[in-house]
Formats: C-alpha cells, structure tokens, sequence
C-alpha cells in the first residue's frame, strides 16, 4: 500500500509531555508539510520542508518542532510549549514547485488531558 | 502575505440543482489555485486545480483574476457531492510551495 501514512490514528497526552507524531511517504516527494486543522479554521500551516534537512516554519510554528532527516521521514513534536495542542493533525507530500498536488495521509487527532 | 476567504461556512442545496462555492483570494504575486474536497471518512483529496483546466466530477472553476475569484461550479449537485471543500492558493512560480488555504464550506446536498 503505497502513499502516506501517518500513525497514531489517536493520541492521549497529559499536560507537561511532549509528543511526537510520525509520517511517512513512500512517493518520493522532496517536500513534506504538516497542517493543524481546527474545526471552523481550515488547515494552517505548522513546517514545512522542501528538501532534507531544511525546513521552514509556516503560519503556526510556535510550539512545535520537525526534523527532517530522511526524505520519506517527517516527524511532528508538539512540545509543551503549545498552548492549545488538542487538535487534528494531517501530514502531506509533494513533488517540488507551488502548482503541484499534496498528497494528505489519514491525520492524526490529539487529546491533552 | 496571501489569504484566501471563503465566506460560506455552510451551503445546503437540492439534488439536482445548481451549486457554486465561493472563493476570494488576496495574493500579490502569481497564484495557483486548488479546490481540496474531504468526505466523510476519507482524506483531504484534490479535486481541481486552475492550471489544469479541467471539469472533474463535473465541478469546474475559472480564476477571475479581475475579481481575484476562483469559484467552483457544478450544474447539478448529486447527493454524493456531500463533503467539505477547501480553496487553497499557492505561488506559481517561485519556489514557494506553501499552501493557504480557506476555512472551508461544507456542502450537503439534499435528496
């Protein structure tokens, strides 16, 4: 099964912990994103990446890091930092340049408790 | 900095009727403009996008760029038409591969 995918499905974390989110394509693409999606926000833009071992913060980077270190591989830690972090979660990929299609995976939904 | 607006958080038609769902974008450069869709249960998808200028699933939409629109059309809804649609905005021709998008306008069409 070939795309992206993103795991885990659900998350549950207390207040104070850090948390790692994984996504993984097998396309190929050279750029890999990472969106926040709230209910009545859209998608906002958290990292992105246009080649390993570069990325650039997007509109909401406050509270989050990535690392990108492999080119399938792009990891989401939601640090402490993050004032509201319970939310949803999608990943995508694309091949370079503005006009292409990104690829989202399943998403993953994150509970603070 | 680019926006994009879509001012319909809800939209309810009849199957069988017309449907349009709007979208403005602010961009001051050369935009590229995307319709995502996401039904239920399943991942954000793209449905369209302006360079490619075609009608998928019927749906079409043209960028006014007079209007800074990029509307998406479709003559005559189907009950499976029913999802979230998402107007997304990238720069065209540099190497800004950010994508905007709007807050999205759920659609359900009525039997």
């Amino acid at each position: 099964d070939g795309g992206i995918t993103q795991s885990p499905k659900y998350l549950f974390r207390k207040e104070g912990q850090n948390v790692t989110l994984s996504c993984e394509q097998n396309l190929n693409h050279d750029a890999m994103y990472w969106y926040r999606q709230d209910p009545g926000q859209g998608l906002r833009l958290i990292y992105y990446s246009q080649i390993v071992n570069d990325f650039q913060k997007g509109d909401i980077a406050e509270g989050y890091s990535v690392s990108r270190e492999k080119k399938e591989s792009f990891p989401l830690t939601v640090t402490s930092a993050q004032k509201n972090p319970t939310a949803f979660y999608l990943c995508a990929s694309s091949w370079r340049g503005g006009y292409n299609e990104q690829f989202f995976g399943p998403g993953t939904r994150l509970t603070v408790l | 900095a680019q926006r994009v607006t879509q001012p319909e958080k809800l939209l309810s038609v009849f199957k069988g009727a017309p449907v349009e769902l709007k979208c403005n974008y602010s961009y001051s450069g050369s935009p590229e403009l995307f319709w995502y869709v996401q039904y239920s249960r399943q991942r954000l998808q793209l449905l369209l996008r302006h360079i490619s200028r075609e009608s998928i699933k019927g749906f079409t939409a043209d960028l006014n760029k007079g209007e800074t629109s990029f509307h998406l059309k479709k003559p005559f809804a189907q009950e499976e038409d029913s999802a979230m649609y998402y107007c997304a905005l990238s720069d065209s021709g540099g190497s800004n591969y950010k994508l905007t998008f709007g807050k999205g306008t759920l659609l359900t069409v009525n039997p």
